[in-house]
């Protein structure tokens, strides 16, 4: 089955760059996502990046792919302590109805 | 309206009790699912909707039975449970065509807890 990989911490300074990193097996993924979900909560979709794009710029958000590498990145500029949250990155395969979603990185924003 | 509504959002259950989760969503999304999520963890697919017919069942045992009576509303019956069944349990919709980009909308989730 799909593989989708995520370091599981991250902590950053308030003010600095964020950035999250995920890896995935399946080369036949049309849309990759990454979703935000804080403690206790339901999963926030962010941003998405169809497989043919290579980046993709939302605001404080920039999302990186390397199809080559099976690479995906989030970027966030100008962390906030709002922004602490658990990110997962997710992957839809072609003609599937399902998503699958990586390990998910807990983000900590130090004041 | 981009909301999926989940009841209730708190649950504690004895191991033989029956007891419902609901779902509902007013986007017009064709496609609905049930996922668990153990803390710490990723989302686990349980099932899958689409058009109202179950399309996806990942081996999820019986004492879980989904159930779609509209577009908009999903169920979740549930009866005889176990501790270890305690877990966050969300709901999602999607537009469920291909050709979309099929990005997931989730509820918020019930915290269901088995006593």
């Amino acid at each position: 089955g799909e593989d989708v990989e995520q370091s599981l911490f991250l902590s950053v300074r308030e003010g600095d760059s964020s950035v999250i990193n995920c890896t995935y097996t399946d080369s036949s993924s049309t849309y990759l996502y990454w979703y935000k979900q804080e403690p206790g909560a339901g999963l926030q979709l962010l941003t998405y990046i169809f497989s043919n794009m290579d980046m993709k710029q939302d605001q404080r958000l920039t999302v990186l792919l390397n199809k080559k590498d099976k690479h995906l990145s989030l970027r966030i500029a100008d962390t906030q302590t709002g922004d602490s949250a658990i990110y997962f990155c997710a992957e839809r395969g072609t003609g599937a109805n399902n998503l699958f979603f990586g390990t998910g990185t807990r983000l900590t924003v130090i004041p | 309206d981009t909301e999926v509504t989940q009841t209730p959002k708190h649950l504690v259950m004895g191991m033989t009790n029956k007891k419902s989760l609901k779902c509902e969503q007013h986007m017009g999304h064709r496609a609905m699912y049930w996922y668990k999520q153990k803390a710490k963890k990723p989302p686990e697919l349980m099932f899958v909707y689409s058009y109202e017919k179950l399309s996806i069942n990942e081996s999820v045992p019986s004492r879980f039975s989904p159930e779609c009576p509209n577009s908009s509303l999903l169920n979740l019956h549930l009866h005889a449970l176990q501790p270890e069944d305690s877990a966050l349990y969300l709901c999602a919709s999607s537009q469920g065509s291909q050709g979309f980009r099929g990005e997931l909308f989730f509820g918020e989730g019930s915290r269901l807890t088995v006593l």
